[in-house]
């Protein structure tokens, strides 16, 4: 399988500012003849499902702030939130879906305002 | 506005079984696959397996095999998910989710999600 690993478990930061999380693949999810980073970033607040906010390692999905950005290749990754709202607090996972059997996420960040 | 809505909480005794439904309303059901994941308590998502809607093939994850089966009825647009021989690790908030698919069924990722139903194991 598949571990994805992020970094870091929690994160406070000022509203306004930059909050960055990481994410780590144990292999590349990188499809060469696709040119695709197969990597998906979610978004659970309490109480609720987690949200698709980006697909492909970079692509938001249609209604999602452009505030919230991902990037990386082959085995890291990154979502960043250019300018922190009070409502992004939330917990973030990432997902590949390289190997999708089985579909793997990471453990979570938790992002709070500082 | 793709809406995915999901059957109430339940509490079964440990051996049981558990069915878990979700229906689907504002797309075309059968051009997306339908995915189950769950989420213990303060725990990060776990997927169970998913389904095709277009003729009903299914992959489940090792863990569940032989314990997990899932079903769809297109004619109500609904997807089913079962779980046999509960144990109290079972407990958590199980999610359906429609899952985005190559033109030859491959599966990607998880576009929308249920409310979420809340399955609790205890004797």
């Amino acid at each position: 399988d598949i571990v994805m690993t992020q970094s870091p478990d929690s994160l406070a930061v000022s509203l306004g500012e930059r909050a960055t999380i990481n994410c780590k693949s144990s292999q590349s999810i990188f499809y060469s003849s696709d040119n695709k980073n197969y990597l998906a970033w979610y978004q659970q607040k309490p109480g609720q499902p987690p949200k698709l906010l980006i697909s492909w390692a970079s692509t938001r999905e249609s209604g999602v702030p452009d505030r919230f950005s991902g990037s990386g290749s082959g085995t890291d990754f990154s979502l960043t939130i250019s300018s922190l709202q009070a409502e992004d607090v939330a917990v973030y996972y990432c997902q590949q879906f390289y190997s999708i059997f089985p579909v793997t996420f990471g453990q979570g960040t938790k992002l709070e305002i500082k | 506005q793709v809406l995915l809505v999901q059957s109430g909480a339940e509490v079964k005794k440990p051996g049981a079984s558990v069915k878990v439904s979700c229906k689907a309303s504002l797309y075309s059901f059968t051009t997306y696959g339908i995915t189950w994941v769950r989420q213990a308590p303060g725990q990060g998502p776990e997927w169970l397996g998913w389904i095709s809607t277009y003729n009903g093939n299914t992959n489940y994850a090792q863990k569940f095999q032989g314990r997990v089966t899932m079903t769809t009825d297109t004619s109500t647009s609904t997807a089913i998910m079962e779980l046999r021989r509960l144990r109290s690790d079972d407990t958590a908030v199980y999610y359906c989710a429609r899952v985005r698919v190559d033109f030859d069924w491959t599966p990607y990722y998880f576009d929308s999600w249920g409310q979420g139903t809340l399955v609790t194991v205890s004797s």
